[in-house]
């Protein structure tokens, strides 16, 4: 069965803290790897990756995928109280699929 | 944000009763989707559509079926719902297959009691 699991479940950080979200994965016909930022509405789409050792950076966050021990991480540096949100890791499989993590809540206090 | 709506945003009905969800964009997409979110699963596929006509099913396919007459509209229908199915709804586009491109839907908030 293919399963993606993110760590921790939640966290509380101060303002201007750095945080490391994770997530892992073990499925069959790995595509690609995406993290979205939910805000009490939609996801909204962050980053995609594909390739081991390739950061993605966008401002404050940034990601990096290891293919090898199946696991990504999701770096927010300086976090701002906007940063307050679920984080959602997903895998794409071949044949059109997502298979998300149950996501990591996020709460940057002022 | 992308052109996807969906209707309703809120739905209460009982249990044994047909339920059907719409979602509408207005991108011209290729590909649509329904999942559900539930706490402690994160999002899941119930099911999928490539085209006018063509869907599939994903992972948890019991109990719904789809339609996609058109387009911009994909019908989610829960032929008798069940409390189980009590979740927020979403659905999502995107132009191809490469999942970088899918956009999601406000979310339908269904409570079967």
């Amino acid at each position: 069965e293919d399963k993606v699991v993110q760590s921790p479940l939640s966290l509380v950080v101060h303002e201007g803290d750095t945080v490391t979200l994770n997530c892992s994965y073990e499925v069959t016909n790995f595509r690609s790897l995406l993290w979205y930022k939910q805000e009490k509405k939609a996801p909204t789409f962050l980053f995609m990756l594909t390739s081991s050792g390739i950061e993605k950076k966008s401002g404050r966050l940034s990601s990096i995928l290891d293919k090898k021990e199946l696991f990504s991480i999701l770096n927010i540096t300086a976090t701002q109280t906007g940063d307050s949100a679920v984080y959602l890791c997903a895998v794409e499989l071949y044949g059109n699929k997502l298979v998300f993590g149950a996501g990591t809540i996020l709460r940057v206090k002022s | 944000d992308a052109g996807i709506t969906q209707s309703p945003r809120h739905k209460v009905t009982e249990t044994g009763t047909p339920v059907t969800l719409r979602c509408h964009q207005t991108e011209n997409h290729r590909y649509m989707y329904w999942y559900r979110q539930d706490p402690g699963h994160g999002l899941r596929l119930i099911h999928y559509s490539y085209g006018v006509k063509d869907t599939d099913k994903g992972e948890v396919s019991d109990g719904y079926s789809v339609s996609r007459s058109k387009t911009e509209d994909f019908l989610l229908t829960l032929e008798s719902a069940t409390s189980s199915q009590t979740s927020v709804y979403f659905c999502a586009i995107s132009e191809s297959n490469i999942k970088e491109t899918q956009y999601f839907g406000p979310g339908t908030r269904l409570l079967v009691l």
